[in-house]
């Protein structure tokens, strides 16, 4: 397994402004994501984390909306940009190595007003 | 376009009882399917997961059923305890791709009650 830091764990935002939420891993590992969960809703992967290059996005997220960093195999941020209410949230960190299973951090719920 | 469905939304059990959670999917390339448990507050905490060359694996109280020609499988919680009481997801990935180990595609989830 890996112990998953995120911080902060949750935060009240004002629209228009940005957060950047951080991802911190106690082992180096192969792969790094992020996921979005709604209020009360299942999760949804936002995109992967790539070391030293461009984050790949899923359908529906951009990179201008989610800017994301991975400058070494144990930390990656996730930034929520220009933020409004629907961005309302819980934003997870994932995490795997080759071959094993994938492991979430604890959250960072996320309250925009 | 959810690729994992995922019933019953929500279920009550009484303690010692048995939860039976069903999960669906299309994509045949599929190829692991873990269930994860999450407690308010909490992040998903992987529970037990099987790979479709085995039809069923048992971890204490939880078992997975797997039925490869329906595309089919299913957490079953024996002995139901109150502090079984959370929200359980199914997934499902596909490994033996470079671009998708990992990557996991959620159902919608079930809110499992068990009352004393």
């Amino acid at each position: 397994s890996a112990v998953i830091s995120q911080k902060p764990s949750r935060d009240i935002c004002q629209r228009g402004t940005s957060l950047t939420i951080q991802c911190q891993v106690d082992s180096q590992v192969t792969m790094m994501f992020w996921y979005r969960q709604q209020p009360g809703q299942s999760l949804t992967l936002i995109a992967t984390a790539n070391q030293g290059s461009e984050a790949t996005y899923e359908s529906g997220f951009v990179i201008d909306k989610f800017p994301i960093s991975r400058p070494n195999l144990t930390f990656s941020t996730l930034t929520v940009s220009n933020m409004s209410p629907e961005d309302s949230s819980i934003y997870l960190c994932s995490v795997c190595k080759v071959n094993t299973e994938a492991f979430f951090g604890q959250g960072t719920r996320l309250t925009v007003v | 376009q959810q690729q994992v469905k995922q019933s019953p939304q929500s279920l009550i059990v009484q303690k010692g009882g048995i939860s039976i959670i069903n999960c669906a999917y299309e994509n045949t390339a599929f190829d692991y399917f873990p269930w994860y448990q999450q407690f308010p507050g909490k992040g998903p905490a992987l529970l037990i997961a099987i790979r479709p060359d085995v039809s069923e694996k048992k971890e204490g109280r939880f078992t997975i059923s797997f039925n490869k020609s329906a595309k089919q499988f299913s957490l079953h919680i024996m002995d139901s305890q109150p502090g079984d009481s959370a929200t359980y997801f199914c997934a499902a990935s596909n490994v033996w791709t470079t671009d998708s180990w990992g990557k996991l595609q959620f159902g919608a989830g079930t809110q499992v009650v068990v009352t004393p």
